[in-house]
């Protein structure tokens, strides 16, 4: 139920843009996305829901292809507070809210 | 801080024996769940509850219980350690369950290190 997430790693310059892929091979009902650095707890960024729905993060987006099963992640003029390991968490048809996550992507913005 | 408190911040301890990883969810939240992230495996949920009962299972050993209190609070059994369950234990909770996706709070973990 693990979904896959790429790449593995990115390195980017600030400035640069940078886009995190998850997919699954079960049908997506809902997909969020939680970036944790290092050390410290995961931290909520954004959901998407089926039907287009969204909440979360202003100066984050994403995306959600229920037909393909994948989302992802867009992250534009990279700071270097965006240096973290983002991990997609997919929601299954029951509703519990519970996540099934990815083995992340980590990601580090140098100056 | 996302108001989510975890005790004790770091455990050590043998294999083979038995510890208890304790939960107190935001305010007013009434799910809590519980994963397990080590370097090889990423972040594995183990279970969830709701309001007391549990809600959902995922990947939990056999070994591994937990439960969920009238205050809301949960503790996370873990017996017969073995090296293998050495990771860091995050708590998590949120506004609710049912048919409604929200956010989750992690707290700042438990170290579990078996020896």
């Amino acid at each position: 139920q693990q979904p896959v997430q790429s790449p593995q790693a990115v390195i980017l310059r600030e400035g640069e843009d940078a886009v995190i892929n998850c997919s699954s091979s079960k049908a997506l009902y809902s997909v969020h996305w939680y970036r944790q650095k290092h050390g410290e707890a995961p931290v909520f960024l954004m959901i998407l829901l089926k039907g287009g729905e969204q909440k979360g993060h202003d100066k984050i987006s994403a995306s959600f292809n229920e037909k393909k099963q994948q989302s992802s992640l867009y992250l534009t003029a990279s700071q270097l507070s965006y240096s973290g390991t983002y991990f997609c968490g997919t929601g299954d048809q029951t509703g519990a809210n519970n996540l099934f996550f990815g083995t992340g992507t980590r990601l580090t913005v140098i100056p | 801080d996302s108001g989510v408190t975890q005790t004790p911040k770091h455990l050590i301890t043998a294999t083979g024996q038995r510890v208890t990883l304790r939960c107190s969810p935001r305010s007013g939240d009434l799910s809590v769940y519980w994963y397990q992230q080590s370097l090889d495996q990423g972040l594995q949920f183990l279970i969830q509850y709701y309001n007391g009962e549990e809600r959902a299972k995922g990947n939990i050993l056999e070994r591994f219980s937990a439960q969920q209190f009238p205050d809301l609070h949960s503790e996370l059994n873990l017996s017969s350690l073995e090296l293998g369950d050495s990771a860091l234990y995050f708590c998590a909770s949120s506004v609710t369950s049912g048919l409604r996706y929200n956010e989750q709070f992690f707290g700042p973990g438990t170290r579990l290190t078996v020896l």
